[in-house]
């Protein structure tokens, strides 16, 4: 059973603060992770992805990839309460379907 | 240029009753998923259609669910003998699916709620 999981929260940081997402997976050879931000009552819109190890950044969004740890995860620096939303963690499981799992969200709340 | 887009926006059914769902996705993109979200939930995948290979309908709930895409573009959701737990927002989103760097990111339409009374 390939998973990708994710700590539920809700995190809670305060404006100005690094968030910190992460999300797991199961299957070695996954290669290719994306990072989703869905607000309530929205459908999901992509922030980034990432296939190699190491940092990827984009604007206040840094994305990690381990690839040998089966971690990837997502900063987000200078928090602003607009970030808000429910974070999703998906992975591109190579099979013959290349089939992209989902992982259950992480709920963030910024603090004003 | 246009993005994925669903009808009906919202339905409302009675049990037992059929419901059909479609999704227009972005033009030349292969591949298309159907997910459901219950309120507060994540995302349940339900099915995958790439190409023209044979769909993967590993998460279809049951067989009241069937869909299907027509010459590689629209798709239809059906949920036959609707119950009252069927009452979610269906999502469909597509992707390129052209082996470039992003192609497999997922443009989600705004999906279509459905309340099964």
């Amino acid at each position: 059973q390939k998973e990708v999981e994710q700590n539920s929260g809700p995190l809670s940081v305060p404006e100005g603060a690094i968030a910190s997402l992460n999300c797991t997976y199961s299957d070695r050879g996954s290669q290719s992770f994306f990072w989703y931000r869905q607000y309530s009552g929205k459908s999901p819109e992509l922030i980034m992805f990432i296939y190699s190890n190491g940092d990827k950044e984009d604007g206040r969004f840094t994305a990690q990839l381990n690839k040998a740890s089966q971690y990837v995860s997502l900063l987000i620096r200078d928090s602003q309460p607009s970030d808000s939303a429910t974070y999703l963690c998906a992975v591109i499981f190579r099979t013959s379907y290349d089939k992209v799992i989902f992982g259950p969200g992480t709920s963030l709340s910024v603090i004003p | 240029g246009a993005g994925v887009s669903q009808s009906p926006s919202n339905k409302v059914t009675e049990k037992g009753k059929d419901v059909e769902l479609r999704c227009d996705p972005i033009s030349g993109h292969t591949a298309l998923y159907w997910y459901r979200q219950s309120l507060g939930q994540g995302l349940e995948f339900l099915i995958y259609f790439q190409g023209n290979s044979a769909p993967d309908k590993s998460g279809l709930p049951s067989d009241r669910f069937s869909a299907e895409r027509t010459g590689g573009s629209v798709s239809t959701l059906t949920i036959q003998r609707t119950q009252q737990e069927d009452s979610a927002v269906y999502l469909c989103a597509s992707s390129p699916g052209a082996g470039l760097a992003g192609s497999d990111t997922q443009y989600f339409g705004p999906g279509t709620r459905l309340t099964v009374l």
